[in-house]
């Protein structure tokens, strides 16, 4: 079935520092992408999203493009703040939500 | 607007005691969502309700658990009886009819089995 696969963490970063999380996807139709975050105990949620191949999503700073030639969907912050320390979660749709594993990120000042 | 309102958001009972959780999703929101998060296992849909209808229960784990929507604004998840491996997050979720993948999450629900 569909899946999402992204990068393993933790991942540790200075405050200023780019962020880049990769994810790639496995699908036999034309999925929309997600990236969720989950800041520490609270419930996920929606950081951006792209319906079509070549869409941008952007939010918070936070940006990736649906590229359908490399199946990936990978999420990039060009400077990190001690407040995007959080789990980010990639995911795809087609008829239901897949979410990746996770990856930590944790934002030293 | 009110989010998705989870309750208890602890839990913490002993082993083959009966736990039920409760989610009011976000009004006029058509799906309803119900996840498991482990730290070995990640976010694992257990099942989805449209219009309070189950569709999809392929992800409940065994016949201790259950789910119910008796109405458009609540559902229960109900483990009978618990097990310490049962011991997780529970998350309920809503979104729009046409709108998949656009979920809202409660905060969720604590959940220890001792």
């Amino acid at each position: 079935g569909d899946s999402v696969t992204q990068m393993e963490g933790p991942v540790t970063l200075s405050e200023e520092a780019f962020l880049t999380i990769n994810c790639t996807y496995t699908a036999t139709g034309y999925p929309s992408l997600f990236w969720y975050v989950q800041y520490p105990g609270e419930g996920l949620q929606l950081l951006l999203k792209a319906t079509k191949a070549d869409d941008k999503g952007s939010n918070k700073g936070f940006e990736a493009t649906y590229r359908k030639e490399t199946t990936s969907f990978h999420l990039e912050k060009g400077s990190v703040q001690v407040s995007d320390s959080a789990v980010y979660f990639c995911a795809l749709t087609d008829y239901k939500l897949s979410f990746g594993a996770g990856t930590t990120v944790t934002v030293r000042a | 607007d009110a989010g998705v309102i989870q309750s208890p958001r602890h839990e913490v009972t002993e082993m083959g005691q009966e736990v039920t959780l409760r989610c009011k999703p976000i009004s006029g929101h058509d799906y309803l969502f119900w996840y498991r998060q482990t730290m070995m296992r990640g976010l694992e849909l257990l099942i989805y309700f449209n219009n309070n209808v189950p569709i999809d229960d392929s992800g409940m784990p065994e016949d201790r658990f259950s789910a119910k929507m008796p109405n458009a604004s609540f559902s229960t998840l109900k483990i009978q009886p618990s097990e310490p491996r049962d011991s997780a997050v529970y998350f309920c979720a809503s979104s729009r009819q046409g709108e998949t993948g656009e979920l809202f999450f409660g905060e969720g629900s604590r959940l220890t089995v001792l």
